[in-house]
């Protein structure tokens, strides 16, 4: 069965330090990953996509296979990016229709 | 635009009663899907409507139904409510059915059902 597993619910970071948020998926096709994110008060939104291989508010996520991870990074944390992140996995004949995560706290502190 | 609108946003249910949740897709979308999600854990997806009929489905009982409307709005509808069914419900909306790039999803406010 496909699953998407965020080992830690809760990361606290220092401003400047940098970030890496994990995210390990189970699936024996082809997949599509994203990261959304929910901040304080606000909706779920998309942070990014594999496909797009874009850099978002200075993070970037690479796709692995051959770990099946998709870990979200970032050099150098700022306090506006604690949030709740979730990894999520979607089938490409299948849109809409996304396994989410657990879901990850990020915690930057002054 | 207000983006994807859900009514209500908060709502107090005893078991066994129904329920009925409503979302407005985004503006130019055509696809709605519903997530359920419990405290603490990520969303989980219900079923997904467009052209006006259930496309896709999670796991989730006959209890959970749904409608879309010629306008592309739709309802989800929960028969005889349990403790269980207390969560947010999540409608998002996207383009395009089941096409890739529908897993672009755009997010309501969410409806936090309670079940006492």
């Amino acid at each position: 069965a496909q699953r998407v597993t965020q080992p830690e619910k809760l990361l606290s970071v220092f401003k400047g330090a940098p970030v890496e948020l994990k995210c390990n998926y189970s699936y024996s096709g082809s997949p599509e990953l994203f990261w959304y994110v929910q901040y304080s008060r606000q909706r779920l939104q998309l942070l990014l996509r594999h496909i797009s291989r874009e850099s978002i508010k200075g993070f970037t996520a690479d796709l692995n296979k051959g770990e099946t991870s998709f870990h979200l990074k970032k050099p150098f944390a700022q306090e506006e990016d604690s949030a709740m992140y979730y990894c999520a996995l979607g089938k490409s004949n299948q849109g809409g229709k996304l396994i989410f995560g657990q879901g990850t706290e990020l915690s930057v502190k002054p | 635009d207000a983006g994807v609108t859900q009514s209500p946003t908060h709502l107090i249910k005893t078991r066994g009663q129904q329920v009925t949740l409503r979302c407005s897709p985004k503006s130019g979308h055509d696809t709605v899907s519903w997530y359920q999600q419990a405290l603490g854990q990520g969303p989980q997806f219900i079923f997904q409507y467009y052209e006006e009929e259930e496309r896709q489905r999670g796991n989730f009982p006959d209890r959970f139904s749904g409608h879309q409307f010629p306008n592309y709005s739709s309802e989800l509808n929960v028969n005889a409510l349990l403790l269980g069914d207390s969560a947010l419900y999540l409608c998002a909306s996207s383009l395009g059915g089941r096409i890739s790039g529908a897993n672009v999803l755009t997010f309501g406010a969410g409806s936090r059902l309670t079940v006492l």
